[in-house]
């Protein structure tokens, strides 16, 4: 069966430094991968999704980086956090092409706490 | 931006009591909808992804039906139990949308004993 691990699960950082969050699937190849957010009060917004190695779409302008390094690995990067950037961050993935009607599987999510 | 919109907010129901709540989306160039359940400390579960007007979909006591032509859906519960206590989000994808999900804010559902 298939997998997404998701770490760490709490990260406090002050601002101005470097983030690294990290996503794996298994049991699963070639899935779409998306990272989202979620400010307080709000909805899911999307990040970044990803439809295979090295191919990245930004949905929303910001000083978060998104990388694709290997099939199932999906990696949430930034060179210097604000304090806007806290919230909670969830991985997810998806079978098939990426317009379909699969359901996305997520993973337990990241709070991040910006000091 | 298309706007995905839940109501109400959040609702408290009694145990064994049915209860429900709606999703409004954009209804041009529609291509699914999803719903989703978020228990507290855990991640967002699928629970139907609907793609056709008129749509009826059911996983124990929880129902969902959908109509593209106006922009809605309504999940339903059957009798509900403390275990459905959890947030449930409804995202919806267009034609045109390359896959991406627009999600709701959610309706947060307390159930009491």
């Amino acid at each position: 069966s298939q997998t997404i691990h998701q770490w760490p699960a709490t990260l406090v950082q002050p601002v101005g430094s470097p983030l690294s969050l990290e996503c794996t699937v298994e049991g699963t190849s070639n899935p779409n991968l998306y990272w989202y957010r979620q400010a307080a009060g709000r909805g899911l917004q999307l990040l970044f999704y990803s439809v295979g190695i090295g191919q990245i779409s930004s949905e929303v302008p910001q000083n978060l980086s998104a990388s694709r390094p290997q099939d199932r690995q999906f990696i949430l990067s930034s060179k210097k956090l604000l304090l806007s950037d806290s919230g909670f961050y969830l991985c997810a993935w998806s079978a098939g092409t990426v317009v379909s009607n699969q359901p996305q599987h997520f993973g337990d999510g990241t709070r991040l706490s910006i000091l | 931006i298309l706007n995905v919109e839940q109501s109400p907010q959040s609702l408290h129901v009694q145990e064994g009591d049915s209860t429900n709540f709606t999703c409004s989306f954009p209804s041009s160039n529609f291509y699914a909808l999803h719903w989703y359940r978020w228990e507290t400390a855990k991640s967002p579960e699928a629970l139907f992804v609907m793609t056709l007007n008129g749509d009826e979909k059911k996983k124990g006591r929880i129902s969902a039906t959908l109509n593209t032509k106006e922009g809605y859906s309504y999940l339903y519960i059957k009798g509900s139990q403390p275990e459905d206590s959890a947030t449930y989000l409804c995202a919806f994808m267009t034609t045109d949308s390359w896959g991406k999900l627009q999600f709701g804010a959610g309706t947060q559902v307390v159930v009491t004993p």
